[in-house]
């Protein structure tokens, strides 16, 4: 069965600070790998992915991530966070077309002006 | 592209009366829809997997008498929860994936349903 763990459940940073989020996953087979922010009162949106090819994955506002397979992880980062970031973030792992998405159980970042 | 509407985005029933949510792609085919529920403060729980025109496929846990799934076409799928009662009381959310042109693998999230059972 495939599993997602995010160490890290909440995350208070400073404007400007660097932030990485962390991910392991466990899963037997071909993986693909999302990065999801869900903003307070919104729907979740997809920040970033990686099906293949280059393992660093650049995403929507300054994201990205890196996929180490040895170590079956792929965390979140992005050099200086801004307050319009706070939000909760969800990795998640999934198999080929039509599969179903596993979800970590999300990091709540707080990023203070 | 890849918007994915739910509706209604609130409700509030009694106990014992059904719901019915729907979930609507858009600008897109989604051969596959997927159920989530969410509650306060945790993650994404899939519920069920939902293919046009086939049965629905329920997570371990999930109960199919009470969580009626129907994938009538591509571009529609219906949540009910039968003989609602206080504990159903949450935040779905439904995918769908499959999009054209797409790798099939992705996921494109509807805004979510807040349900309260009174």
């Amino acid at each position: 069965a495939q599993s997602v763990s995010q160490h890290n459940h909440h995350v208070i940073l400073s404007e400007a600070a660097s932030l990485e989020l962390g991910c392991n996953y466990s899963y037997g087979g071909t993986v693909n790998l999302f990065w999801y922010v869900q903003y307070p009162g919104q729907h979740l949106q997809l920040l970033l992915k990686y099906f293949s090819g280059d393992p660093l994955v650049k995403g929507i506002k300054g994201f990205e991530a890196e996929f180490i397979k040895s170590k079956f992880s792929f965390n979140l980062r992005k050099p200086s966070v801004q307050w319009s970031d706070t939000a909760e973030y969800f990795c998640a792992v999934g198999g080929n077309a039509g599969n179903m998405l596993t979800f970590g159980g999300g990091t709540r970042l707080m990023v203070k002006p | 592209g890849a918007v994915v509407s739910q509706h209604p985005s609130w409700v509030i029933c009694k106990s014992g009366t059904s719901v019915k949510i729907e979930c609507r792609s858009l600008d897109f085919q989604a051969t596959t829809m997927f159920w989530y529920r969410q509650f306060p403060k945790q993650s994404l729980m899939l519920m069920a997997t939902s293919n046009e025109g086939s049965k629905a496929t329920y997570e371990q846990g999930v109960e199919k008498d009470k969580f009626l799934i129907n994938h009538a076409s591509l571009t529609l799928s219906t949540l009910t929860v039968t003989s609602a009662h206080p504990e159903d009381s949450s935040f779905y959310i439904c995918s769908a994936g499959g999009l054209a042109g797409g790798t099939g693998a992705e996921q494109y999230f509807g805004p979510g349903t807040r349900l309260t059972v009174t």
